[in-house]
């Protein structure tokens, strides 16, 4: 079965700096990876997601991420953290056919200092 | 506007009294989901269905039942709530290929004691 590990689950930075969260995988074929972001009361809205190609991607607000398949790794990146971004970011992982089933890391809060 | 839609947002119940959360989207979307969400457990999946009348369990199915009588609707029922299943849950939908992003619903606070 897959998992997801988020290893920070806290972390602070300052506006302005820039970030990187950390996403582990467990999945034994290619695998679906999405980041999610969800601001207090509110749900989940999809930053970006990972299919094949370009290891790269880049996402909405300001967001990337790189595959790293010899990591089993997907980490999310911002150059420069606004106070906006203070939120809980979730990595999934998707398997079975087209990634019907999600599986989620337990999530990294993000404060942000001004 | 396209949305997911969950009843009731808020819901304290008691031990063994059943109750149902509805979910119900706009976006004729064919596949629907339902998760819990506990802390630092993440989002955990219940069960989904790729359409109608075709559902199967997810990770962490017990003590739940879905049906899935209409596209737009995708009902999660507790037939005996129990204490351990106080938690916030949320529904989202996807339509069958594309990018496989999923739309979540704003999430159903559940607390049974």
């Amino acid at each position: 079965a897959q998992s997801v590990t988020q290893p920070d689950i806290h972390i602070t930075v300052s506006e302005g700096a820039s970030l990187e969260l950390r996403c582990n995988y467990s999945y034994g074929a290619t695998p679906y990876l999405f980041w999610y972001v969800q601001s207090p009361g509110q749900g989940l809205q999809l930053l970006l997601k990972y299919f094949s190609g370009d290891t790269l991607v880049q996402g909405i607000k300001g967001f990337e991420a790189e595959f790293k398949r010899s990591q089993s790794s997907f980490n999310l990146r911002k150059p420069s953290v606004h106070w906006s971004d203070a939120a809980e970011y979730f990595c999934a992982v998707g398997a079975g056919n087209a990634g019907n089933m999600l599986t989620f890391g337990g999530g990294t809060r993000l404060m942000v200092k001004p | 506007e396209a949305q997911v839609t969950q009843n009731p947002r808020y819901l304290i119940t008691v031990t063994g009294k059943k109750l149902t959360v509805t979910c119900s989207q706009n976006m004729n979307h064919e596949y629907m989901s339902w998760y819990r969400q506990d802390p630092g457990l993440g989002l955990r999946q219940i069960y989904y269905s790729m359409n109608v009348e075709v559902t199967d369990k997810g990770d962490v199915p017990e003590g739940y039942k879905v049906s899935r009588k209409e596209k737009r609707n995708f009902p999660l029922i507790l037939e005996s709530p129990s204490p351990n299943q106080t938690s916030l849950y949320f529904c989202a939908s996807r339509p069958t290929g594309g990018t496989y992003e999923q739309y979540f619903g704003p999430g159903t606070r559940l607390t049974v004691t």
